[in-house]
């Protein structure tokens, strides 16, 4: 069965930092592109960052660029997170999502996803 | 940065109706358009990817299609699980729509 299991979440002051990790089973891993989406309590969904299979690429929504940094072990099966500088506006639901290629660059989707995880900034 | 508007934002409508929901680009994105559901408290499922493809186990009532900036999700006859809140996703640079609401009138 295919599963992304996200932790790590939790409650933080503005300005700390946070790691989040998402565990993968249930598919090659070290084949797949990886990405995390974020969702503010009763908004809509956010892009946050993709990375390549290797760790080679990475890209970032422009609201966490230069905050926020995605990593992988393909060794351990798992995506992270690492957040700092973190502000109220990055209270959400964190979610990590495979991503599912079907030809080109830029033919994607996140094809499965995580149950999600709680992030709350606040003093 | 391409933003992305679906209309309505929210619409109600009945067991059996015929709905279609609405997504424009600000510029050109070929079909790099995928449409999202999601339900209150789970995670996104994805419905269609490139603007018209049926992911692996969606119901067949539900089709895409567009190209370019215009782009429409269709559910042919409302079932009692399809209220839930759509998204689309463009690709060509990544940013989802605000989403639309669908509740049972």
């Amino acid at each position: 069965e295919v599963q992304l299991v996200e932790s790590g979440g939790g409650l933080v002051q503005p300005g700390g930092s946070l790691r989040l990790s998402c565990a993968v089973s249930g598919f090659t891993f070290s084949t797949y592109w990886m990405g995390w989406v974020r969702q503010a309590p009763g908004k809509g969904l956010e892009w946050v960052a993709n990375i390549k299979q290797d760790g080679s690429e990475k890209y970032y929504g422009d609201s966490v660029k230069g905050r926020f940094t995605i990593s992988r072990d393909n060794a351990k099966n798992s995506l992270y997170l690492q957040m700092n500088s973190l502000r109220a506006e990055d209270t959400a639901e964190y979610y990590c999502a495979r991503i599912r290629q079907y030809g080109g660059s830029r033919f994607w989707a996140f094809d499965i996803w995580g149950q999600g995880t709680t992030v709350t900034v606040s003093s | 940065d391409i933003q992305m508007t679906q209309s309505p934002s929210s619409l109600s409508a009945s067991v059996g109706d015929r709905v279609t929901i609405t997504c424009r680009a600000s510029q050109s994105i070929s079909n790099y358009l995928n449409w999202y559901q999601q339900k209150p408290g789970k995670a996104p499922k994805l419905l269609i990817y490139t603007a018209s493809t049926l992911q692996s186990g969606v119901p067949s009532r539900f089709s895409g299609s567009g190209s370019g900036t215009d782009f429409t999700l269709t559910i042919s006859s409302l079932q009692p699980e399809d209220f839930a809140t759509y998204y689309c996703q463009q690709t060509y640079s990544c940013s989802f729509g605000q989403g639309t609401k669908l509740e049972i009138k």
